[in-house]
């Protein structure tokens, strides 16, 4: 089974600062990869992914994930944070059968005003 | 359009009781899915579907059953409710056919408390 790993189940940033969260997975072959954010009391929402057409991948609200093959890493980055960004976000890959998706166990985003 | 319904949103059990959870969707998805989700563990696959009529374990299956006789719905059952099946439970569905580049799209959760 492949797995997910987010460094970092906590992250503050100021309003307007760099947001950067991590993730890792481990695949022997090809992965699909996605990230997902989750507000409060909510379900999780699709905010990008990577299929293989372009290892930057730009998804809604301004966010972008790089996929680094050499790294095995898909970090989703946000050149400015906004306070509406704060939530939870999971960090997810599937098999190629596309049945079964792995999540990681989330990072939370605190924007500091 | 309404995507994937959940209910109820709420549930408090008591141990031993029983409880059917149900989701609904409207995207004409093949595949649907039971996740739980707990702090500091992420999502974890309970059970899922590839289509009418079949049903899959997943990582976490043992105290669930669940069914799929119709396409639209995907129903998780409780038998005998335990504590440790407190949780906030999310219902999720995906493209039709074997693609894994097909996103998942979640209802709003189920938040389930067995004391």
């Amino acid at each position: 089974a492949q797995s997910v790993t987010q460094l970092g189940s906590h992250v503050s940033v100021s309003e307007g600062a760099l947001v950067l969260l991590r993730c890792n997975y481990s695949s022997s072959v090809p992965p699909y990869l996605f990230w997902y954010v989750q507000y409060p009391n909510q379900g999780l929402q699709l905010l990008l992914k990577y299929t293989s057409a372009a290892t930057l991948v730009k998804g809604i609200n301004g966010f972008e994930a790089e996929f680094k093959k050499s790294e095995t890493s898909f970090h989703l980055t946000k050149p400015s944070a906004h306070m509406s960004d704060a939530a939870e976000y999971f960090c997810a890959v599937s098999e190629d059968t596309g049945n079964q998706f792995y999540f990681g166990t989330g990072t939370s985003l605190t924007v500091i005003p | 359009n309404a995507g994937v319904t959940q209910t109820p949103k709420f549930r408090v059990l008591k141990t031993g009781q029983s409880m059917t959870l149900l989701c609904a969707q409207d995207m004409n998805h093949e595949y649907m899915y039971w996740y739980r989700q707990d702090p500091g563990m992420g999502l974890r696959l309970i059970h899922y579907s590839v289509g009418e009529g079949t049903t899959a374990k997943g990582e976490v299956p043992d105290g669930y059953n669940v069914s799929r006789l119709k396409k639209q719905n995907f129903l998780l059952g409780l038998e005998s409710a335990a504590p440790s099946q407190t949780s906030v439970y999310f219902c999720a569905s995906s493209y039709p056919g074997s693609r894994a580049n097909s996103p998942l799209h979640f209802g709003n959760g189920t938040r389930l408390t067995v004391t």
